[in-house]
């Protein structure tokens, strides 16, 4: 079945650039994801990349595919303690050959970010 | 404005209870979601619905049970509570299941099972 991968922990320097990777599995992926959670609270969307798409940027993030490697990344440059949170990405699939979708996540990647 | 709210945020049971967890939105939005979040595995997806009275299982449904008699409310039943069952939950959900379109979240509900 479908599988995403990310590494578990990141530790960065405030001021120092992040990046967060991730590797997936389903080749028909068309659309990935990073949302971004807060102590405490729920999932919010950060941005999310279309497959016929190399790179997005937005602001500090910078989200880089490569779709023949499977691989994704997050680059938050000038990473502030308030970055401090878990990163999930995602891909979008379908389901049962429908136009119907579903996300699957990844670990979460900890961001911890030290003044 | 609109939002989505899960009750109760916190809850404590005891094994072989029937416990129900409520998830709310007002965005009128399709699809609705159940996910479970537990350390090293990331969000697992429990049940789904893509409408009124329609409910599809996820890859980790087995002891948990939903129905969609509105378009607002997924209520997410667990019909024996476990220790296995000790999460947090999470509901989204989203306008429609096409590609691209954004889930929102709601806050989680912590439940731990004694």
């Amino acid at each position: 079945g479908e599988d995403v991968e990310q590494s578990l922990f990141l530790s960065v320097r405030e001021g120092d650039s992040s990046v967060i990777n991730c590797t997936y599995t389903d080749s028909s992926s068309t659309y990935l994801y990073w949302y971004k959670q807060e102590p405490g609270a729920g999932l919010q969307l950060l941005t999310y990349i279309f497959s016929n798409m190399d790179m997005k940027q937005d602001q500090r993030l910078t989200v880089l595919l490569n779709k023949k490697d499977k691989h994704l990344s997050l680059r938050i440059a000038d990473t502030q303690t308030g970055d401090s949170a878990i990163y999930f990405c995602a891909d979008w699939a379908n389901a049962g050959g429908t136009s119907y979708g579903k996300l699957t996540f990844g670990q979460g990647t900890i961001l911890t970010v030290h003044p | 404005d609109a939002e989505i709210t899960q009750s109760p945020r916190h809850k404590i049971t005891e094994t072989g209870r029937q416990v129900t967890l409520a998830c709310h939105q007002t965005w009128n939005h399709n699809n609705m979601f159940w996910y479970r979040q537990d350390l090293g595995h990331g969000l697992r997806l429990i049940h789904y619905s893509y409408g009124v009275h329609d409910t599809n299982k996820g890859e980790v449904s087995d002891g948990y049970s939903v129905s969609r008699s509105n378009t607002e409310d997924l209520p997410l039943t667990l019909e024996s509570a476990a220790s296995s069952q000790t999460s947090v939950y999470f509901c989204a959900s989203s306008l429609s299941a096409g590609r691209g379109e954004t889930q929102y979240f709601g806050p989680g509900t912590r439940l731990l099972v004694l």
